[in-house]
C-alpha cells in the first residue's frame, strides 16, 4: 500500500466551478500534513499546511481527519491559472529527520 | 524567502557516463538537504538525505554505490549517478530545511535523460 494515496484525476472542471481532492496516508505517525502545487516540469511549491481544525486560504480550503487518515482540498471558483497537479504531502520523523512523503499528485485542468 | 539553486538544469548523457548535479543553498545555510527523484506522472521519492561533515542517510531500496552524494560544505551538496542508464532518467529535486518549523525550500529539479 502507497503511503500517500491520491486519485490521479484529472479533474477537467469549468472556469468557475467547485473542486475537491482527497487523500489518505498510512503512518499513523504522521505529524504535519501540506497540499503542494506542482507544475508541469517545475519543482513543488507549498500551497497550504492543513491542520485538524481546517484551515482557508481565500479560495483554497483544506482539511484534516486524523481519524480517518484523510486530507482534503476544496478549491472554489476555479480559475484558469489553478491548472496543475496538486501533490497531498506528509511529514514524520524518522532517524532524526523531518521526511516528506508525497503522494502522487492529482491533475487538474481548468478550461474556459 | 530561501533559495536553493540546482545545476544544471537540463543534461543529456549516453549510457555508462556518470553525471553530478549540484545542490546549492544561495542565502542560508544547510546542513541537511534532501535528495528526491520523479519519474513521470508519478510521486517524488525521496533518495536519501544529505549530512554536511558526514555520510548521507539513503532510503531503502537506493544504491549508495550507484547514487554518490557528498555534502562538501554548508551552502553545497552533490549527486553524482555513476555508470548511468536509461532508466535513470527522472527529474532529480533537491531540498533543504529552512529555519521554521516543516519549511522546506526545494531547487529547481534537474531533468536527466540517458541515452
Amino acid at each position: 500500500r502507497k503511503e500517500v494515496e491520491q486519485d490521479p484525476g484529472p479533474f477537467n472542471v469549468p472556469e468557475g466551478a467547485t473542486v475537491a481532492f482527497n487523500c489518505t496516508y498510512s503512518n499513523s505517525a504522521s505529524q504535519s500534513f501540506f497540499w503542494y502545487r506542482q507544475d508541469c516540469r517545475k519543482e513543488p511549491k507549498l500551497l497550504m499546511s492543513v491542520y485538524s481544525s481546517g484551515n482557508e486560504d481565500g479560495r483554497f480550503t483544506a482539511q484534516l481527519n486524523r481519524a480517518s487518515q484523510y486530507i482534503s482540498l476544496l478549491i472554489r471558483d476555479s480559475k484558469l491559472s489553478d491548472s496543475a497537479t496538486y501533490l497531498c504531502v506528509v511529514n514524520f520523523v524518522s532517524g532524526g529527520y523531518n521526511k516528506l512523503i508525497f503522494g502522487a499528485g492529482t491533475r487538474l485542468a481548468v478550461h474556459p | 524567502g530561501a533559495v536553493v539553486s540546482q545545476h544544471p538544469s537540463r543534461v543529456i548523457c549516453k549510457s555508462g557516463t556518470s553525471v553530478k548535479i549540484e545542490c546549492r543553498s544561495l542565502d542560508f545555510q544547510a546542513t541537511t538537504m534532501f535528495w528526491y527523484r520523479q519519474f513521470p506522472k508519478q510521486s517524488l521519492m525521496l533518495m536519501a538525505t544529505s549530512n554536511e561533515g558526514s555520510k548521507a542517510t539513503y532510503e531503502q531500496g537506493v544504491e549508495k554505490d550507484k547514487f554518490l552524494i557528498n555534502h562538501a560544505s554548508l551552502t553545497l551538496s552533490t549527486l553524482t549517478v555513476t555508470s548511468a542508464h536509461p532508466e535513470d532518467s527522472s527529474f532529480y529535486i533537491c531540498s533543504a530545511p529552512g529555519t521554521a518549523y516543516n519549511e522546506q525550500f526545494f531547487g529547481p529539479g534537474t531533468r536527466l535523460t540517458v541515452l
